[in-house]
């Protein structure tokens, strides 16, 4: 069965600190992972996917598929990095399956 | 304002009326999906339109559902005889060929009494 693991509900650092979202998947295929953000008061969005293997808002996510892991990267946390963020997997259909989300909150 | 959008923004409704939803996506984009999100979940999948073509259906999705994109362009998603269950945000994403970016609209809060 397809998921999405997001063990943290919650993330508290300070600002300035390196910060990571963990995201592990089951998928026993080849799968499209993806991070989706929402600000407060905004729509979800996509921050990145696998595939493009860039950086956005200075954040990276490397697909790990021995670990089953695709975990969100920062090196120094951002005021305005203060948001919700999903882990999403969409393996081989047209649908996708979100993780429950974390919470990520940057302190100043 | 060329984005996603979603009619009405909030509904609340007594259990075991019907709702409809409606969903108007980017004008170019032919994918559309809905999903339900509840307190401290994710999105959930429900459907998927590739244009006027209903592609895939969550197993999850009792039979009270149905969604419909009659000319590929906008959708609607109808819940009959709705429960204190089905309380939850709906959201609706399109999204154009290729990349598979999906372009989130601002969701429909439904409440049931």
């Amino acid at each position: 069965a397809q998921r999405v693991t997001q063990p943290e509900k919650l993330l508290s650092v300070f600002k300035g600190a390196p910060v990571e979202l963990k995201c592990n998947y089951s998928y026993s295929g080849s799968p499209e992972l993806f991070w989706y953000v929402q600000y407060s008061r905004q729509r979800l969005q996509l921050l990145l996917r696998h595939i493009s293997r860039e950086s956005i808002k200075g954040f990276t996510a490397d697909l790990n598929k021995g670990e089953t892991s695709f975990h969100l990267k920062k090196p120094f946390a951002q005021e305005e990095d203060s948001a919700m963020y999903y882990c999403a997997l969409r393996g081989g259909t047209y649908k996708y399956i979100f993780g429950t989300g974390t919470r990520l909150k940057v302190l100043a | 304002d060329t984005g996603v959008s979603q009619d009405p923004r909030h509904k609340i409704t007594k259990r075991g009326q019907n709702v409809t939803f409606r969903c108007d996506p980017i004008s170019e984009h032919n994918r559309l999906y809905w999903y339900r999100q509840t307190l401290g979940q994710g999105p959930e999948f429900l459907t998927y339109f590739q244009n006027e073509a209903q592609l895939e259906k969550s197993r999850l999705l009792s039979d009270r559902f149905s969604a419909e994109r009659p000319k590929g362009s906008f959708s609607t998603l109808e819940i009959q005889r709705t429960e204190q269950g089905d309380s939850a945000m709906y959201l609706c994403a399109s999204s154009s060929k290729g990349p598979n970016e999906q372009f989130f609209g601002p969701g429909t809060r439904l409440t049931v009494l």
